[in-house]
């Protein structure tokens, strides 16, 4: 399968636990994005990597959220200290220097 | 502020008649536009786009035309197919590059489709 992998699909924690996402892109595709959906609204953008630089960041991205891509490949999105707002879809999705998006089938984050 | 609007919550049409999918938007930068299909419990998948020196780009049963003068572009399915059925997202981003190479998608909430057999 060539596709953008999310993991876990699903994660169910407590209120003030930490959680981590992982995101392995199409392999040449140089592009990393972070969006995140709650029901029904459209996908939001959280943050940007051009290979290993996190270029842009959302201000909807506050300090308990961090994003990292080493080397250039996969991805990390952690969360510290969850609330409940923080329960969504969080969708990754890359991209090789354009703009259409491919999209994994995201984690649902649920925060009891 | 919701820069891209899908004011249509649902739609619910026909197999074999056409779908009109509407958007409208109030970003002046915003030239290049995406229309994403989304099934549940899956991530978007892309379905046709168009920049805003075109005003009609056809794939297949799919055609999206943008009118920039008023902002609004749309989605005609024709003939729609209950395999449709699916959220619908409109995306805009301003011009390519002109953000240093984010390209990021401002979405709508969506119009879930439903094609009836």
């Amino acid at each position: 399968d060539t596709g953008v992998s999310q993991n876990p699909r699903h994660k169910i924690t407590k209120r003030g636990q930490n959680v981590t996402f992982r995101c392995d892109p199409i392999s040449e595709h140089n592009r990393l994005y972070w969006y995140r959906q709650t029901l029904g609204q459209g996908p939001e953008f959280l943050t940007y990597f051009q290979n290993e630089a996190q270029l842009e960041k959302s201000r909807l991205l506050s300090d308990r959220f961090s994003a990292e891509r080493p080397k250039g490949s996969f991805s990390t999105l952690e969360i510290q200290r969850t609330e409940q707002g923080d329960s969504a879809m969080y969708l990754c999705a890359s991209s090789l220097a354009d703009v259409k998006l491919f999209f994994g089938s995201g984690t649902q984050l649920s925060v009891l | 502020d919701q820069q891209v609007k899908q004011n249509s919550p649902s739609l619910s049409v026909q197999e074999g008649r056409i779908s009109i999918l509407n958007c409208d938007y109030t970003n002046s930068m915003f030239d290049y536009f995406l229309w994403y299909k989304k099934y549940p419990a899956e991530g978007p998948t892309f379905l046709i786009s168009i920049s805003s020196i075109k005003d009609k780009n056809e794939d297949g049963r799919f055609t999206v035309f943008l009118n920039k003068s008023a902002k609004h572009l749309s989605l005609h399915i024709v003939p729609s197919q209950p395999g449709d059925s699916a959220v619908y997202f409109c995306a805009a981003t301003p011009s390519v590059g002109s953000q240093g190479g984010s390209e990021k998608l401002v979405f709508g909430k969506g119009t879930k489709l439903t094609v009836n057999p």
